[in-house]
Formats: C-alpha cells, structure tokens, sequence
C-alpha cells in the first residue's frame, strides 16, 4: 500500500528566510509525487510534480522540490518566504499509470506560519 | 490550468436533510471525478471514485447510501449527503482529471464545500 509521511505537523519561519517541508513516501513502483498547497477554506492548488527525468523540479511561486529514491523523500523548498507563503502543504503520491484515473494518497499536511 | 467549481461554497443544513453538492469541470471533460472530506486541521481523505455513466467506487468505511454519488455527464458529478448529522460536518473537495492526459496524473480540485449540519 501507498503512503505519505509529512513529519513537521507545524513550521514557523521568518519572511525572507529559507524553507523546507519534508515528505517521505512509500511505494512499490514508480512513484507519481506532488505537492499541493491549500489556504485556509479553499481548494488544493499544484505547486509541482515529479515522474521522471530531473530529480529536483521547479515548481510555481518560486517553490522546488527534490526526488531523492534512496531516501524515498519529495522534499519542497523555497529560497526565500513571503508572508502570502502561508498555507497548508500537502504531499501526495500516485501511481504513475497511463489511460487510468488512478487515486493518489495525501500525507497528514505540514501548515507553514510565517512572521514577519 | 484546467478549473474545476465546486457549489455550493458553504451550506447550512438541518439535521436529518439532505444535501447536494455539485463538483463541474469547467473547460475539460472528466471521465473520472474523485470525492474527499476533509477534517479540521487534517488530511484529506478519499471517499469514493465517480465514475461518469456507472457506480462509484467507495473507499472502505464510507457509507455509500449516506453520501449518494451521480456522475450523469462528463463535467458533472454530485455528492448527497442523506439525511445529514452533526457528525457530517465537515469540507467536502471534489478533484478531476482532464480525460484527455491520463498520463499527467495531475487532479484539478474545486474549492471545496463547507457542510454543518446543525
């Protein structure tokens, strides 16, 4: 069975600072990864995805993550935090199959606080 | 990106009633619509696969007479909530992938429903 572990429940950083949400996933084949990002009383919006090729991928609003097999982690970073960063993270996994609506699996989420 | 709208945004009901919610995808038909409730401060977990012209596949543990899933079109599915309690309150999201890139495997989700159930 598929599944996502977010350890850090709940991070406070500095705007400006650097950030990293961590995520292990696991998997018994090839791993579809995904980061979704949620504010408060709203939908889930991609950041970014990874199946194949490059194993640190670039995401929007500035946001990367990095696929590492050994570690089975999709940890996502970001340089330098603005205020408006503050959310709910989610990282989720999937099978990566063709011509199937396959599900994906979600981890427990990490909120981001940011102070200014 | 592909939208998906979800309606209503927030619905106050009375215990024992029923409510409807409607998930659409707005520019892309959606052979495959998959429903989750969200708890506060939690994750989301998946309740049921809407399938366009069959059944849905519920996930175990969810009562598939307690939330009646209809997925009549390719840019409509609708959850309801049967004779709805308290403990039904929650914030329902609905999530779609666009039939014609299968192989993404990216979900566009509404923005969610908010449910209470007084």
């Amino acid at each position: 069975a598929q599944s996502v572990t977010q350890p850090d429940i709940h991070i406070t950083v500095s705007e400006g600072a650097s950030l990293e949400l961590r995520c292990n996933y696991s998997y018994g084949a090839t791993p579809y990864l995904f980061w979704y990002v949620q504010s408060p009383g709203q939908g889930l919006q991609l950041l970014l995805k990874y199946f194949s090729g490059d194993t640190l991928v670039q995401g929007i609003k500035g946001f990367e993550a990095e696929f590492k097999r050994s570690q089975s982690s999709f940890n996502l970073r970001k340089p330098s935090v603005h205020w408006s960063d503050a959310a709910e993270y989610f990282c989720a996994v999937g099978p990566y199959a063709t011509g199937t609506a396959s599900k994906l699996t979600f981890g427990t989420g990490t909120r981001l606080q940011v102070t200014l | 990106g592909a939208v998906v709208s979800q309606h209503p945004s927030w619905v106050i009901c009375k215990s024992g009633t029923s409510v409807k919610i409607e998930c659409r995808s707005l520019d892309f038909q959606a052979t495959t619509m998959f429903w989750y409730r969200q708890f506060p401060k939690q994750s989301l977990m998946l309740m049921a696969t809407s399938n366009e012209g069959s059944k849905a596949t519920y996930e175990q543990g969810v009562e598939k007479d307690k939330f009646l899933i209809n997925h009549a079109s390719l840019t409509l599915s609708t959850l309801t909530v049967t004779s709805a309690h308290p403990e039904d309150s929650s914030f329902y999201i609905c999530s779609a992938r666009d039939s014609r890139g299968f192989s993404t495997g990216e979900l566009f989700f509404g923005e969610g429903s908010r449910l209470t159930v007084l």
